[in-house]
């Protein structure tokens, strides 16, 4: 099973906000309700932003949210800060009872 | 407050194995599934098993199966992977997960999302 598809990068300045996408197929992001989304700096463990497509785990910032359309799911940061420059990878359960993850995408803050 | 550790990781040969331990502490280990995931370096994450509660449903990628096998102890909260037929493509950090978000109770074998992570014990296969 493939990886699900996510930009490799994109970046913007402080105070922007930005949309990473994360395209799957009908048998996992868009077969069910289970996307959730990772944050990672370097040499750490990936952190849980959102669950359940749009759920924010407590002591997450509002500013992280999330969404789904069909086989496409989204994660937008909204005021983008500097300490937000991380990579990121989105996830979701699969028909075949098993997860995949996304092959990430490295965010840049100007 | 929730821990876990992961143990066992190190340099072994390619065909060779290796098992790996995760001691949790802080919730109720017998009321979780718990999974590993590994990452690679320079790469992202690959989910690779998860063990319900009383060990009767066990999930696993596809591509591992037959080398790999998750197991536990509830007695002992501990999570075990016993790695057999290593490959120098099965280097990675090894992580202990498990999601608070979803306890068995609610009917969840295998969670859709980790919020809690071990920090990671590392694989190294080369010859």
């Amino acid at each position: 099973q493939s990886a699900l598809t996510q930009p490799a990068s994109v970046s913007g300045s402080p105070g922007q906000s930005i949309t990473i996408s994360c395209i799957g197929t009908n048998s996992d992001v868009g077969a069910y309700n289970y996307v959730s989304w990772y944050q990672q700096h370097p040499g750490k463990a990936p952190k849980l932003l959102i669950y359940d497509v749009s759920n924010r785990p407590s002591g997450v910032s509002n500013r992280f949210s999330g969404s789904k359309s069909g086989n496409t799911a989204s994660l937008t940061i909204s005021g983008l800060q500097t300490e937000d420059e991380a990579d990121y990878y989105c996830t979701s359960y699969t028909r075949s009872s098993s997860q995949i993850f996304g092959a990430g995408t490295e965010l840049t803050v100007l | 407050e929730v821990q876990l550790v992961e143990s066992g990781g190190g340099l072994v040969k390619p065909g060779g194995s290796l098992r790996l331990s995760c001691a949790a502490s802080g919730f109720t280990f017998s009321g979780y599934s718990m999974s590993w995931v590994r990452q690679a370096p320079g790469k992202g994450p690959e989910w690779v098993s998860s063990i319900s509660s009383n060990s009767e449903k066990i999930y696993q990628s596809d591509s591992l199966k037959g080398r790999f096998l998750i197991s536990r102890d509830n007695a002992k909260n501990s999570l075990y992977l016993q790695m057999n037929s290593l490959r120098v493509e099965d280097t990675a950090v090894y992580y202990c997960v498990f999601g608070s978000y979803y306890p068995e109770s609610s009917g969840y074998y295998l969670p859709p999302a980790y919020d809690y992570w071990g920090q990671g014990t590392l694989v190294t296969v080369s010859s």
